[in-house]
């Protein structure tokens, strides 16, 4: 059975201070997803990593994937407030089409 | 980009109560549904997974005779929580899989059964 385990849970940081969010996972994939989610909200996609080594920035996040280590990274860089929200990593099953999420990291960026 | 919708967006009933959440796929055919929900302050969980004009698969632990998942097309399914009770109150999430295996997410539905 597959396993997600994303760290920390909770992250309270300063605004204009960088942190990374990590996700292992326990079995290979060849697909993993960065979603945000706000309070009351769905998912929003934020990125999809398809390879070992790839690497995705949008404004002040990066993701990125070691296949090997069975590893995802999410940077913050110069964090915002509007950064605040809950993020999940999300690890693609292949042999059953299915997505298993980590439990979530709430985020709270203070001014 | 890809637009899923669901209704309705919020609903509260009695205990006892039947609901049923539709999911629709506007602009795109979903060959496969995946029904998550959500509990307060936690992850999603998947409930089942259905394919178009197939019987849903249903996760270990969630009883398949109380959330009934009708997909008989490719662009609607549907989610009915049956004599719903309190512990069913959650945020149901509907994800659509597209016919070139893109996985999208509906906008949610908060239950809450008094």
């Amino acid at each position: 059975e597959l396993k997600v385990e994303q760290n920390p849970l909770f992250l309270s940081m300063q605004e204009g201070k960088n942190y990374t969010i990590y996700c292992n996972y326990s079995t290979t994939s060849d697909r993993l997803y960065w979603y945000r989610q706000d309070p009351g909200k769905s998912l929003e996609s934020l990125f999809v990593l398809l390879s070992n080594g790839a690497v995705k920035q949008e404004g002040r996040l990066m993701a990125s994937l070691d296949t090997k280590a069975r590893l995802s990274t999410l940077h913050i860089t110069a964090a915002v407030h509007d950064l605040s929200a809950t993020y999940f990593c999300a690890v693609f099953e292949g042999s059953n089409y299915k997505l298993t999420f980590g439990k979530g990291t709430l985020l709270t960026v203070n001014p | 980009g890809a637009v899923v919708s669901q209704h309705p967006s919020r609903v509260i009933c009695k205990s006892g109560t039947s609901v049923k959440i539709e999911c629709r796929s506007l602009d795109f055919q979903a060959t496969t549904m995946f029904w998550y929900r959500q509990f307060p302050k936690q992850s999603l969980m998947l409930m089942a997974t259905s394919n178009e004009g197939s019987k849903a698969t249903y996760e270990q632990g969630v009883e398949k005779d109380k959330f009934l998942i009708n997909h008989a097309s490719l662009t609607l399914s549907t989610l009915t929580v049956t004599s719903a009770h309190p512990e069913d109150s959650s945020f149901y999430i509907c994800s659509p899989v597209s016919t070139v295996n893109e996985q999208f997410f509906g906008p949610g539905t908060r239950l809450t059964v008094l």
